[in-house]
């Protein structure tokens, strides 16, 4: 049974570019978070997200940053115009439901020049 | 919202060496998850603990819910045990699991 999984593991973007991160959620798991990590630091929400519905995006900035899951396919983090600010890794994290374990990717690394 | 505190920041162990994390939450809980992030960053589940203790081979974690604390034990430390430890709690939500995570331990085991 295949974990969760991001792509990119790694993404290189020069300011003003578009970023598309790729998460797939454990095989009967309907429930996604997003989290982001800047360097030196712990792992901040961003948002929460079910099929084709977003439940919670209270850790998204308000600008550039909008996320999706679709009915069918992987979830979609997607940051426009990015800025150096925005580097930092991301991780996707799904469950079978609204409670219970979070079982996490491994992360996309975004960088920006 | 919730608060969670990790202690210590760093610990420097010599490869065979017993250690104990603190995870400190300020409000009651109905789960817990202890994770290790390696030198990689790839993050690793290691419990989900919302009460009680369970091992999983030179690991250990105990919660008591009741105190508003966990720890996690690790046992005979190996060179690839180095990373950091994080602790997970659930933030405030109407609905879902929102995980408030704590600043970590930065665990460095020398051979």
């Amino acid at each position: 049974n295949a974990g969760v999984m991001q792509n990119p593991r790694h993404l290189v973007r020069r300011r003003g570019q578009e970023a598309r991160l790729r998460c797939s959620p454990m095989k009967g798991h309907s429930h996604v978070y997003w989290y982001r990590q800047l360097p030196e630091e712990g792992l901040k929400f961003m948002v929460y997200l079910q099929k084709e519905n977003i439940i919670d995006e209270s850790g998204m900035p308000k600008e550039r940053f909008s996320a999706e899951f679709p009915k069918e396919g992987p979830s979609i983090l997607r940051i426009q115009q990015v800025v150096r600010g925005d580097s930092a890794a991301y991780f996707c994290a799904s469950s079978p439901g609204s409670t219970g374990e979070l079982f996490f990717g491994e992360g996309s690394r975004l960088t920006v020049l | 919202g919730i608060q969670v505190e990790q202690s210590p920041p760093d610990l420097i162990l010599q490869e065979g060496a017993n250690s104990t994390l603190r995870c400190n939450f300020s409000d009651s809980v109905n789960n817990l998850q202890w994770f290790h992030q390696n030198p990689w960053g790839q993050l690793i589940n290691l419990f989900y603990i919302p009460s009680g203790t369970k091992q999983n081979g030179r690991l250990s974690a105990t919660t008591v819910a009741t105190e508003r604390y966990s720890l996690l034990y690790i046992s005979s430390s190996q060179t690839t045990d180095s990373g950091v430890y994080f602790c997970a709690v659930p933030g405030f939500m109407e609905y879902g699991n929102k995980l408030v995570f704590g600043a970590g331990t930065i665990l460095r085991v020398k051979s």
